[in-house]
């Protein structure tokens, strides 16, 4: 199947500070990438569609301001966790799609202190 | 709109016992069908699909058949192993074709299985 690769695996940071993660296709392009956020023993929770070369579409109740999405080429877009707080600590996961059927990545802990 | 909704858990089985996980779903058109398993601390790995009403997926010991006239798509395996112990999510694709879309999420049921 199609991989898709994160990094970091795990952050921690302090309250304030702005946090980037990379999500990346490695073997296939892909125009659409899906950014989920997963609190423990909880389903996946979509953020927000990443589109190549556009806007991101969020889903309602997500502050646009302060996950800002980026998908500047066809295998990589970035979710920036801006001024995080100790509420923003999550499991952060992406996906991707080169067919009909999404692939994960591997997912990133973050944890805001 | 558009719901999955999969048996609560966690299921606790015996290792070699049947495994059955509900998954019912809530949609227009005609969505594809997904389990997606994850183990602890990993993202999410397909297990099986199904595109189309009456299609069986399977893979490892697993099957799930799609059915329209249930909205139905139950996860099923023979003889379950230790190493089968993860949270299994039931998911839908909205809308057809070959592209990625949305996917929608069941809440996840926990399975361990004990020697």
């Amino acid at each position: 199947g199609a991989v898709v690769s994160q990094h970091p695996s795990r952050v921690i940071c302090k309250s304030g500070t702005s946090v980037k993660i990379e999500c990346r296709s490695l073997d296939f392009q892909a125009t659409t990438m899906f950014w989920y956020r997963q609190f423990p023993k909880k389903s996946l929770m979509l953020m927000a569609t990443s589109n190549e070369g556009s806007k991101a579409t969020y889903e309602q109740g997500v502050e646009k301001d302060k996950f800002l999405i980026n998908h500047a080429s066809l295998t990589l877009s970035t979710l920036t966790v801006t001024s995080a707080h100790p509420e923003d600590s999550s499991f952060y996961i992406c996906s991707a799609s080169p067919t009909d059927t999404q692939y994960f990545g591997p997912g990133t802990r973050l944890t805001v202190l | 709109g558009n719901s999955v909704t999969q048996m609560e858990g966690p299921v606790t089985l015996s290792e070699e016992a049947f495994l059955t996980i509900n998954c019912t779903y809530t949609a227009t058109g005609y969505p594809s069908l997904f389990w997606y398993v994850q183990y602890p601390g990993e993202g999410l790995q397909l297990l099986l699909k199904a595109t189309k009403a009456d299609d069986k997926g399977s893979n490892k010991g697993f099957e799930a058949t799609y059915r329209k006239e249930t909205t139905s798509f139950h996860l099923e395996k023979g003889s379950v192993q230790v190493s089968d112990s993860a949270v299994y999510f039931c998911a839908l694709k909205e809308g057809g074709g070959n592209q990625g879309g949305k996917l929608i999420f069941g809440q996840g049921t926990e399975l361990s299985v004990k020697p």
